[in-house]
């Protein structure tokens, strides 16, 4: 059985860090992506990032770039977000979810963690 | 960046209707596109994927269809458990993969 499980939420103030982790298992981690997708409270599901099933690429959406850094480490079958310089406007469930196919980095989403709230707030 | 405007915002139905969603896409996608499916407190359960290709275990009378700049979901007949709300996602692009601003089916 496919899980992700995320872990890392919590409140912090603004211009703060967190970093979220996404522990997979029940299929054979290094040769997925992994993406990240947010939702903020009452609205709709933002795409965030992706990485490769090597770590060799990895993508970001323009409202994150230069302040989250996202990476894995296939021998623990664990993505990472590192979320730095964070603002109000990334509160949100950020959810860890695996690709359809492994031939592309973004792509389909089959299966989905229950998510871990991030909360920015002074 | 591709942009993905799904219309209606809302849809009132009833059991039994026949539904149909749009999303549109800002530029050619050709079939690159999934649909969504999220209940209040749960994450999306991915329904269709390539436009048109049924997900494992997904009941049948959810179908995609479309390429290029338009796609729908149809719902055949509505049934209780789909009164949820319904996202598009564009994955052709190489570096994002935008979701629609989502369709919320209600009674």
């Amino acid at each position: 059985e496919v899980q992700l499980l995320e872990s890392g939420g919590g409140l912090v103030q603004p211009g703060g860090s967190l970093r979220l982790s996404c522990v997979a298992s029940g299929f054979t981690f290094n040769n997925y992506a992994i993406n990240w997708v947010r939702q903020a409270p009452g609205k709709g599901l933002e795409w965030v990032s992706a990485i490769g099933g090597s770590g060799s690429g990895s993508y970001y959406t323009d409202s994150v770039k230069g302040r989250f850094t996202i990476s894995r480490d296939n021998s623990k079958n664990t993505v990472f977000l590192q979320m730095n310089s964070l603002r109000a406007e990334d509160t949100a469930v950020y959810y860890c979810v695996k690709v359809y196919s492994g031939s592309y980095i973004i792509n389909a989403l089959d299966y989905w963690g229950q998510g871990t709230l991030v909360t920015v707030s002074s | 960046d591709i942009q993905m405007t799904q219309s209606p915002s809302t849809l009132s139905a009833s059991v039994g209707d026949r539904v149909t969603i749009t999303c549109r896409a800002s530029q050619s996608i050709r079939n690159w596109l999934a649909w969504y499916q999220q209940k209040p407190g749960q994450a999306p359960k991915l329904l269709i994927y390539e436009a048109s290709s049924l997900e494992n275990g997904v009941p049948s009378r959810f179908s995609g269809s479309g390429s290029g700049t338009e796609f729908t979901l149809t719902i055949s007949s509505l049934q209780p458990d789909d009164f949820a709300t319904y996202y598009c996602q564009q994955y052709n692009s190489y570096g994002s993969g935008t979701f629609g601003q989502g369709t919320k089916v209600e009674i």
